[in-house]
């Protein structure tokens, strides 16, 4: 049974960069036909899909438009794991973020516990 | 982007009785290929992250007590709870992934009434 486990800082300062980092255990991150993906949640964006990383033969990542050009998603084959980065963060990223896994269809099994991302000087 | 509406934004039921949510998105998320519907509904009480209930719109995750229940094709869908227990207070969200970015629902609190 895959089980994420997140880790990261709770507290960013504007304009600079939110990594956190998603330990799998129960599969591996580099499973063919699944998927895994950041998503956050904030009381005026509720949801959001941010993008997840797959690999096929090769590795690819699907980004949402609304980051695109400031974020980054890694996985990590020697430690079994996921990192999200996401530059130049300003207050409007405040939120709770989660990895989620993909298994046997494109939506999230498997949710990690959470991280609150409070972005503030 | 699919955009999902959902309906009614809160709902207090009765405990026993039948409750129903909406889903409602703006455009198809059923692939002619297979005849599924990328439609998921998730489940989030405060502090947790969502739990997925049900998938390809009817199809009940393993653990998901039977009087949940997913029906719906193409933009329409609806979520049934069949009897409601007080367990079942929580958020309800709809979800695609017909295609990126999938996109959620706003969410409907179900409350006992």
């Amino acid at each position: 049974q895959v089980q994420l486990q997140q880790s990261g800082p709770g507290l960013v300062q504007p304009s600079q960069t939110l990594s956190l980092t998603c330990a799998i255990s129960g599969a591996s991150v580099s499973s063919n036909s699944v998927a895994w993906n950041w998503i956050r949640q904030s009381p005026s964006r509720g949801l959001e899909w941010l993008g997840r990383t797959y690999y096929k033969s090769k590795w690819y990542n699907d980004y949402a438009v609304s980051v695109k050009s400031r974020i980054t998603i890694n996985p990590d084959t020697s430690k079994n794991q996921l990192s999200l980065q996401l530059n130049a963060v300003t207050p409007e990223d405040t939120a709770v973020y989660y990895c989620a896994f993909s298994g046997r269809s494109d939506a999230f099994d498997v949710w990690g516990h959470g991280t609150m991302v409070t972005v503030s000087s | 982007d699919i955009v999902m509406t959902q309906s009614p934004d809160s709902l207090a039921v009765s405990l026993g009785e039948r409750a129903t949510i909406n889903c409602k998105s703006s455009q198809s998320v059923l692939y002619s290929s297979n005849n599924k519907n990328y439609l998921v509904w998730y489940q989030q009480k405060p502090g947790q992250p969502p739990k997925l209930l049900i998938y390809w719109a009817s199809t009940r995750e393993s653990g998901v007590p039977d009087r949940f229940s997913g029906s719906g094709s193409g933009t329409d869908f609806t979520l049934t709870i069949s009897s409601l227990q007080a367990e079942d207070v929580a958020v309800y969200y709809c979800q695609q992934y017909y295609t990126t970015p999938y996109t959620f629902g706003q969410g409907t609190k179900l409350e006992i009434k």
